[in-house]
């Protein structure tokens, strides 16, 4: 079975400060897909970005940035400098890859991230 | 169009009644979920579609939770007997394989169930 533990609630930051938000991961697939999206007051899901599981290289959109250790199965994601529109739920997920015929979504409980100007 | 379009963006219903919830997806998306995001919790899964593949059902519920998916396009999601339990977001999303798959699934802004 799949699981996906995001074990930071809630995490209240001051504007400009750098923030991590924590995903860890179990499954028995060795391939699987990692996602994380950010769901804000609006209510729409919004991807940021996925990462298949044989490519650990670090990523860096803007000021997001995403930490992807297969040895600790843990993939995680930092804002730097963040920003008040950067306030939302934070979710991250995981799928198996199964490329021709899809596959279900196992989210974590998500992060309520709130940036305070 | 040019997103996932989910029909009504709220609802309030009577405990007891029964209710249907639509979702259009991403036209030419073959695959289509259903999740629940219930107050202050993640997002459960309920059912998927894939083309003219038999659904996955494996996480509805309860029997009084149903999903059809017509013409391969919109679907709808039918709860009858509705409980307060069943009070949540339902949200709806779509992919498509092959070089959309790379983008993950597009959501929509869901449903608010409100059972009273």
């Amino acid at each position: 079975a799949q699981k996906v533990t995001q074990a930071q609630t809630e995490i209240s930051v001051v504007e400009k400060e750098d923030v991590t938000l924590d995903c860890v991961y179990e499954t028995r697939d060795t391939t699987y897909y990692l996602f994380w999206y950010k769901q804000p007051p609006s209510g729409e899901l919004v991807f940021l970005i996925r990462r298949n599981s044989f490519d650990e290289q670090n990523e860096i959109s803007g000021r997001y940035s995403w930490n992807f250790q297969k040895s600790t199965s843990s993939f995680n994601f930092t804002i730097t400098a963040s920003q008040v529109v950067d306030s939302a739920v934070y979710f991250c997920a995981l799928s198996e890859a199964r490329e021709t015929s899809g596959s279900r979504l196992t989210f974590g409980e998500g992060t309520q991230l709130t940036v305070n100007p | 169009g040019a997103g996932v379009s989910q029909s009504p963006s709220n609802k309030v219903t009577e405990k007891g009644k029964d209710v249907e919830l639509r979702c259009d997806p991403i036209s030419g998306h073959t695959a289509l979920y259903w999740y629940r995001q219930s107050l202050g919790q993640g997002l459960e899964f309920l059912i998927y579609f894939q083309g003219n593949s038999a659904p996955d059902k494996s996480g509805l519920p309860s029997d009084r939770f149903s999903a059809e998916r017509t013409g391969g396009s919109v679907s709808t999601l039918t709860i009858q007997r509705t409980q307060q339990e069943d009070s949540a977001v339902y949200l709806c999303a779509s992919s498509s394989l092959g070089t959309d798959y790379n983008y993950g699934y597009t959501f929509g802004s869901g449903t608010r169930l409100t059972v009273v």
